[in-house]
C-alpha cells in the first residue's frame, strides 16, 4: 500500500515564528503536493513539486515556501507564519506505475496560528 | 481554470437507500477523473480513478461514471450503510499534475 506520512496531526504556533511541515511518501513517487482546506473554500494548491529540487506555484503560494533535496521528501516552509495560515495541510502524491495518475494523501496536519 | 461543482453540498438518506453524488466540470479536456471520501479531521482517501478514455468504474457498492463531452461525473452509492457518512469530493486532473477539487458533498447515512 502507498504511504505518505505527515510529521504532526496538529501543531500550534506563534504568530511570526518559521514553521516546517514535513511529508514523506514510500512508493518513489515522481509527484508530490502540498494543499490547504478551508471551511467553505474547499481543498487549495500551495505549491507542487515533479522532481527533486523542481517546484512549481499553486493558486494560493504567497506566504510560503517549499523544499525537495530528496525524492521522498517535500517540506512546506511557512517563512512568518500568520493566523490567516490557520488551515488544515494536506499533503499528496502521485507517479507512475499500475496507477498511473492516482494521487494519495497523507492523514493532514491542523495548524493554528495564535 | 477549470471549476468543479458537486450538487447536492448536503445529503442525509435513510440506511440501505441507493444514491447518487454529482460532479460537473467546465472544461472536457481532462486527464481523468477521481473521487475521494474523507472522514472528520482526516486526510483523503481515493476511492474510484476514471481515466478520459472510460466511462465507469466500479468498486464494490461504489459505481463512477464519466460523460466528458457534459462535463459531469456521477458516484452511485449502493445499498447505503451508517459507515458511509463522509464528506465525497470529486477532482479533476487537467493537466497530469494537481487536481482540481469540488467543494463535496456531505453524507449522512442515518440508522
Amino acid at each position: 500500500d502507498v504511504k505518505v506520512t505527515q510529521s504532526s496531526r496538529y501543531l500550534v504556533k506563534r504568530t511570526g515564528e518559521k514553521v516546517f511541515l514535513e511529508c514523506v511518501q514510500d512508493m518513489d513517487h515522481e509527484n508530490m503536493f502540498w494543499y490547504r482546506q478551508d471551511p467553505g473554500l474547499g481543498l487549495r494548491l500551495i505549491y507542487f513539486s515533479y522532481d527533486v529540487k523542481m517546484k512549481e506555484k499553486g493558486d494560493i503560494p504567497e506566504g510560503y515556501s517549499v523544499s525537495r533535496e530528496k525524492k521522498e521528501r517535500f517540506s512546506l516552509i511557512l517563512e512568518s507564519a500568520s493566523t490567516n495560515q490557520t488551515s488544515m495541510y494536506l499533503c499528496a502524491s502521485r507517479g507512475s506505475g499500475s496507477k498511473p495518475y492516482e494521487q494519495y494523501f497523507g492523514p493532514g496536519t491542523r495548524l493554528t496560528v495564535t | 481554470k477549470q471549476e468543479v461543482t458537486q450538487i447536492p453540498a448536503a445529503l442525509s438518506v435513510p440506511e440501505g437507500e441507493n444514491l447518487v453524488l454529482n460532479c460537473s466540470f467546465t472544461d472536457s479536456a481532462i486527464y481523468n477523473l477521481q473521487w475521494f471520501r474523507q472522514d472528520p479531521g482526516k486526510g483523503l482517501t481515493s476511492l474510484l480513478l476514471i481515466q478520459s478514455s472510460q466511462r465507469e468504474q466500479t468498486s464494490g457498492r461504489l459505481n463512477a461514471s464519466l460523460d466528458k463531452s457534459s462535463g459531469r461525473s456521477t458516484l452511485y452509492i449502493a445499498a447505503s450503510q451508517p459507515g458511509d457518512s463522509a464528506t465525497y469530493l470529486c477532482a479533476v486532473d487537467p493537466a497530469g499534475y494537481a487536481l482540481n477539487f469540488g467543494k463535496g458533498t456531505s453524507l449522512l447515512v442515518t440508522p
